[in-house]
């Protein structure tokens, strides 16, 4: 059973900070990593995703993976409060164009 | 461009009732999907197909049926709603290639009474 796993939260952070979502994986064989951000009663829109270890920067954004230790996280700089929403994560494992989500991390972002 | 489309919104139904949710998508991707999302649970993956007439069974599937009607049409039906049904569905779908993300319709919040 490939599992991903997420800190639930709600991590709370102030308008300005630096937000940081991390995610585990169990299937060391996954390929692909995306970050989804989910707002309340919404469905999942892509943020992006990342496939080489190291950092891959969008904006605000940072993705950073880390394969030999099956991790990737999301960093949000100069948070807003219209970041606060559900950030999921999704793994796609070797062979598979199926992606397996975590159960998401609350994000609240305070003015 | 409408990306996904899933019918309908809401839909209250009692235990024993039977229904089907529609999803169409007109970005010609092979691949198409129904998750479930539950509080606390994330988003479980119930049905889904690779092509036009292959579907497969994904972490939760017992209480579904699905069809592939066509290129562009994945739908859902729950022949004997149950309340554990419950949930909110999303119709998605994909390219097939890896590094493809999924794009997700707006989802269907179901209530079995």
């Amino acid at each position: 059973q490939k599992e991903v796993e997420q800190n639930s939260g709600p991590l709370s952070v102030p308008e300005g900070a630096i937000a940081s979502l991390n995610c585990t994986y169990s299937d060391r064989g996954s390929q692909s990593f995306f970050w989804y951000r989910q707002y309340s009663g919404k469905s999942p829109e892509l943020i992006m995703f990342i496939y080489s270890n190291g950092d891959k920067e969008d904006g605000r954004f940072t993705a950073q993976l880390n394969k030999a230790s099956q991790y990737v996280s999301l960093l949000i700089r100069d948070s807003q409060p219209s970041d606060s929403a559900t950030y999921l994560c999704a793994v796609q494992g070797a062979g598979s164009y199926q992606l397996t989500f975590g159960k998401g991390t609350k994000l609240s972002v305070i003015p | 461009n409408a990306g996904v489309t899933q019918t309908p919104k809401f839909q209250v139904l009692k235990t024993g009732q039977s229904m089907t949710l529609q999803c169409a998508q007109d970005m010609n991707h092979n691949s198409m999907y129904w998750y479930r999302q539950d509080p606390g649970m994330g988003l479980r993956l119930i049905y889904y197909s690779a092509s036009e007439g292959t579907t497969d069974k994904g972490e939760v599937p017992n209480g579904y049926n699905v069809s592939r009607l066509n290129k562009r049409e994945f739908s859902l039906r729950l022949e004997s709603a149950a309340p554990s049904q419950t949930s909110v569905y999303f119709c998605a779908s994909s390219e097939d290639r890896a590094n493809s993300p999924l794009h997700f319709g707006n989802g269907t919040r179901l209530t079995v009474t």
